[in-house]
């Protein structure tokens, strides 16, 4: 298996709602990033999570809340969000947080209402 | 402060023509490089990597890229461009110097005319 999973595909919300975002990869692999994109911009960093642990925050608002249960799963949970954080927000996966390629997921595209 | 730049937002090539894009960055040590590609809503998908070695490296859908120290640059070529290589293609660097962050280039837009 040399996929990341992430669901859902599409999320709409409320700037009241709160919901998650998931990422799934079974390569074995022991570090995992979340990634915001937003239209016609290349990707930025938001979370870095290595050997599950934490190990990267650039800064994000703390409406965005990041968790790694365990070495295969990545969540993103969302509360109180901002139509300026609409996007297509990416997960990505690597051996670990060295120099290392990086597997991307598909994308949620997220809309905030 | 390490940066990706490449200086073609949008490139148009007709089918079978020959494809050169265009990355350069700003490290203060050697980096490592990638050439990813993304279609419309979609992940970005790895076509090549360079982190030493031979300097000419090959990728997936008959892509290759050159790293040239003197230049500071990684550019991606591809002899015949098809009709589904239109899509956006972006360079990124990192370096352990950086903490192996990676830093993307603001993207260029191949178009494809048949």
């Amino acid at each position: 298996d040399t996929e990341v999973t992430q669901t859902p595909k599409h999320l709409v919300m409320g700037m009241t709602n709160k919901k998650s975002l998931k990422c799934e990869q079974h390569m074995g692999h022991r570090a995992m990033y979340w990634y915001k994109q937003k239209a016609k911009k290349p990707p930025e960093l938001m979370f870095v999570y290595s050997y599950e642990k934490l190990s990267i925050n650039e800064s994000v608002p703390s409406r965005f809340s990041p968790e790694c249960p365990n070495s295969s799963l990545l969540n993103l949970h969302l509360h109180a969000l901002q139509p300026e954080d609409s996007a297509l927000y990416l997960c990505a996966s690597s051996r670990d947080s060295g120099a290392n390629v990086l597997t991307f997921g598909a994308g949620s595209r997220l809309t905030v209402l | 402060a390490q940066s990706v730049t490449q200086p073609d937002i949008h490139i148009t090539v007709s089918e079978g023509a020959s494809l050169e894009l265009r990355c350069n960055y700003s490290y203060g040590a050697t980096p490592y490089l990638f050439w990813y590609v993304q279609s419309p809503g979609q992940g970005l998908q790895l076509l090549l990597k360079y982190f030493s070695g031979d300097t000419l490296v090959q990728g997936i859908k008959g892509f290759e890229a050159e790293f040239k120290r003197s230049q500071s640059s990684f550019n991606l070529r591809k002899p015949s461009v098809h009709w589904s290589d239109a899509a956006e293609y972006f360079c990124a660097v990192g370096a352990p110097e950086y903490g192996n962050k990676l830093v993307f280039g603001a993207g260029t837009i191949l178009r494809v005319k048949s």
